[in-house]
């Protein structure tokens, strides 16, 4: 059972243009939504995260929109840089106990120079 | 900045053969995780464990699994006899609070069951 779905698994951008990843979930109790970004030997590093009650947060170059109707959300990184190549991960929950992370299978994203 | 150290970094056994995994959580942090990430699949949620005993698992922690903070700083995974299908990355993750965003992972170790 995939709660959470990233379709694409991989994705090739030009470097200074606008990264999309894409995320969808199916649980409508999850209020708490993250980004991860991988490497390769390393583990998973948190990134920007939303909460239910807003549809976007924006740090620097990092954007997360949420569209709770859709039970979709996106992370668009803008402009994109070589060191942005890496595994993105998309993760949930609910907020309101130590509840897991439910984490998606993660978009290889390729910025090329 | 603080960081979540896992031990060893690649682990090889042979089927039925017990291993143990041993993370050193972050010093203040009161939550821990194990993870494992079979090759090309998701990160899978394995269990988790505060104020020394597990508050949550998942179908994956069967009776083969077994986690442990036997001193204060190190939390251990162990798998009594593995089996093939063990073989992944297994990541330690540890949290200050209950809020997410303080997920701190390591590294990782991947294990190869032979």
């Amino acid at each position: 059972d995939q709660q959470v779905k990233q379709n694409s698994p991989s994705l090739s951008v030009q470097e200074g243009r606008i990264s999309i990843l894409n995320c969808d979930y199916t649980n409508s109790m999850f209020d708490y939504f993250l980004w991860y970004k991988k490497y390769p030997a390393e583990g998973p590093t948190f990134l920007i995260s939303i909460s239910s009650i807003k549809d976007k947060n924006e740090d620097g170059r990092f954007t997360v929109f949420l569209n709770k109707s859709a039970k979709h959300l996106s992370l668009h990184i803008v402009p994109s840089q070589p060191g942005d190549s890496a595994v993105y991960f998309c993760a949930a929950n609910v907020n309101s106990g130590n509840t897991p992370l439910v984490f998606g299978k993660g978009t290889r994203l390729s910025v090329i120079a | 900045e603080p960081e979540v150290t896992q031990t060893p970094s690649h682990q090889v056994t042979q089927m039925g053969q017990e291993v143990i995994l041993r993370c050193v959580p972050i010093s203040n942090h009161l939550y821990f995780y194990w993870y494992r990430q079979i090759l090309g699949q998701k990160v899978e949620f394995l269990v988790s464990f505060y104020n020394n005993e597990i508050s949550e698992k998942s179908e994956i922690f069967d009776d083969q699994f077994s986690v442990e903070r036997p001193d204060g700083s190190n939390f251990t995974l162990k798998i009594r006899s593995t089996k093939l299908e063990d073989s992944a990355m297994y990541f330690c993750a540890s949290s200050e609070a209950l809020r997410l965003a303080g997920y701190t992972f390591g590294s990782g170790t991947r294990l190869t069951v032979v």
